[in-house]
C-alpha cells in the first residue's frame, strides 16, 4: 500500500544553519505531496505542495521539490530561524475511486537554538 | 472567517465514562476526519467522512464513534470500550480533490482520570 517515510528525529539546528528533512513515498498512482507543520499544543497547517512531478512548492522560505525518480519530496530551508523550531510532517494525497486517501509520514521535530 | 472548530480544547474524563469531541467546520467541505496523535506515533486515522450520512473506519476505530448528519459537522464519541484514550485528538476536512489541502481544527486533548 501507499506509504510514506520521513527521517527520524529530533533534528536539532543552531540558527541560521541550513535544514534538510528527508521524505520519500511509495504510490500506486500519481499522489499529490505536502508538507504540514505542528506547532506545540496546535492542530497542522500546511506549509507547502507539489501537485506532479517536478514542481517545486516552497513558502516562508522553505522548498520542497517533487522527485518522480526518486520518490522524494525532501524539505529544505536556506536559514533556520528559532521560530522554525516545531513538527513538520510529510503526507501524499491520491484518488482512491470516488475517496480521497491522505498518508502521513510519523513527523520530525525540528529544535532551533539560538 | 472560515475555518475548522474544535471543542472543548481540554478534556478531563473518568474512567467508564463515554465523552464527545465536537468538530465544525464552515468550509464546505465534503470530507472529514478524526486522528489520534500520541507522542512519537504522528497521525492515526480514526475515521472519515467523504459524505453526509456515510463515514468509514480507519486504522484506529475500535472504541470510537461518529456521526455525519449535517455536512459542517463530525462528532467522535469516545467510548469506555477504548481502553486507552488519553491523548491528543484532531479533527480534519478537505475537499475531495487530490490536490487540496487538508484543514485541521487546533486539537482536543483529552485525559481521563
Amino acid at each position: 500500500g501507499d506509504s510514506v517515510t520521513q527521517m527520524e528525529g529530533p533534528v536539532t539546528l543552531s540558527e541560521e544553519a541550513f535544514l534538510t528533512i528527508n521524505c520519500t513515498y511509495t504510490a500506486t498512482g500519481y499522489p499529490s505531496l505536502f508538507w504540514y507543520v505542528q506547532y506545540p499544543g496546535e492542530g497542522l497547517q500546511l506549509l507547502l505542495k507539489a501537485t506532479k512531478a517536478d514542481d517545486k512548492g516552497s513558502n516562508k522560505g522553505f522548498e520542497a521539490t517533487y522527485r518522480k525518480e526518486t520518490t522524494s519530496f525532501h524539505l529544505e530551508k536556506g536559514s533556520v530561524q528559532v521560530s522554525d523550531s516545531a513538527v513538520y510532517f510529510c503526507a501524499l494525497s491520491e484518488r482512491a475511486g470516488n475517496n480521497r486517501k491522505l498518508i502521513w509520514g510519523l513527523g520530525t521535530s525540528l529544535a532551533v537554538n539560538p | 472567517d472560515g475555518g475548522i472548530t474544535q471543542s472543548p480544547k481540554y478534556l478531563f474524563r473518568k474512567e467508564g465514562q463515554n465523552v464527545t469531541l465536537s468538530c465544525e467546520q464552515n468550509l464546505n467541505h465534503d470530507a472529514m476526519y478524526w486522528y489520534r496523535q500520541d507522542p512519537g506515533q504522528g497521525l492515526r486515522l480514526i475515521y472519515y467522512s467523504q459524505i453526509v450520512n456515510d463515514f468509514q473506519k480507519g486504522d484506529i476505530a475500535e472504541g470510537y464513534s461518529v456521526s455525519r448528519e449535517k455536512k459542517e459537522s463530525f462528532p467522535l464519541t469516545v467510548t469506555s470500550a477504548q481502553k486507552n484514550p488519553t491523548a491528543f485528538y484532531l479533527c480534519a476536512s478537505s475537499y475531495r480533490g487530490r490536490d487540496t489541502e487538508a484543514f485541521f481544527g487546533q486539537g482536543t486533548r483529552l485525559t481521563v482520570v
